[in-house]
C-alpha cells in the first residue's frame, strides 16, 4: 500500500523559505506518475502548487512559479521550497500522487506551516 | 485559469437523504473532473474521476454525472460518514483548479 508523508518545520519566518519533504512508502518515485504539492489555507479551498516527474520535469502554478521549486531528492522522496514567504502562505501543505492523466489519486496527511515571526 | 464554482457552499441534510452538489466550470473541461471528500483535519479522498467513474473502494451511493461545464455529485442515501466537505477539481487545463468546496452538515 502506497503512502505519502510530509515533513518539515511547522513555523517559518516572514520573508524566509519554506522547505517540506514528502516521503513515499510502498513504492518508488520512479514510476509512471507525477508527484504534486497542493495547499489549503485555513478555512479556504485547495490550491495546486506544482508537480514533478521522476525525470525532473516540472510544472508550476503560474501564480506561485517565481517562488516555488519542486525537486526529487531520492527514489522515495521529493521536496518543495517556497521563498519570500508572507502570512498568506500559511496553510496545510499536502503532497500527492497523480496519474499520467494528472488525476490526483493519493494524498498525504498534510503538514501545517505557519508563517509568523 | 479555469474557474470552478460549486453550489451550494453549505448543505444541511439528514441521514438517508438524497444529496446533490453542483460544480460549474468557466469553460469546457470535457469530462476531466474529479470529486474529493475531505473530513475535518484529514486529507482529501478521491471519490469520482472522469466525471462519472467511481474510484475503487468508494461506496456505490456516490455517483457523478455531467460533461462540458456542468457536473453533479450525488449521494443517494446520506450516511453518518458522509458529513464532510466535497471539492471538485478540473484536470483538463493547466493549472489544475479546485472548487471552493461544499460542506454537508447534519440537519
Amino acid at each position: 500500500q502506497v503512502q505519502l508523508q510530509e515533513s518539515g518545520p511547522g513555523l517559518v519566518n516572514p520573508s524566509g523559505t519554506l522547505s517540506l519533504t514528502c516521503t513515499v512508502s510502498g513504492a518508488s518515485i520512479n514510476t509512471n506518475n507525477w508527484w504534486a504539492w497542493v495547499r489549503q489555507a485555513p478555512g479556504k479551498g485547495l490550491e495546486w502548487i506544482g508537480e514533478i516527474y521522476h525525470s525532473g520535469s516540472t510544472f508550476y502554478n503560474p501564480s506561485l512559479q517565481s517562488r516555488v521549486t519542486i525537486s526529487v531528492d531520492m527514489s522515495d522522496q521529493f521536496s518543495l521550497k517556497v521563498s519570500s514567504l508572507t502570512a498568506a502562505d500559511t496553510a496545510v501543505y499536502y503532497c500527492a500522487r497523480a496519474t499520467v492523466e494528472r488525476l490526483i489519486d493519493l494524498w498525504g496527511q498534510g503538514a501545517l506551516v505557519t508563517v509568523s515571526s | 485559469d479555469i474557474q470552478m464554482t460549486q453550489s451550494p457552499s453549505t448543505l444541511s441534510a439528514s441521514v438517508g437523504d438524497r444529496v446533490t452538489i453542483t460544480c460549474r466550470a468557466s469553460e469546457s473541461i470535457n469530462n476531466w473532473l474529479a470529486w474529493f471528500q475531505q473530513r475535518p483535519g484529514k486529507a482529501p479522498h478521491l471519490l469520482i474521476f472522469k466525471a462519472s467513474s467511481l474510484e475503487s473502494g468508494v461506496p456505490s451511493r456516490f455517483s457523478g454525472s455531467g460533461s462540458g461545464t456542468e457536473f453533479t455529485l450525488t449521494i443517494s442515501s446520506l450516511q453518518p460518514d458522509d458529513f464532510a466537505t466535497y471539492f471538485c477539481q478540473q484536470y483538463k487545463s493547466f493549472p489544475w483548479t479546485f472548487g471552493q468546496g461544499t460542506k454537508v452538515e447534519i440537519k
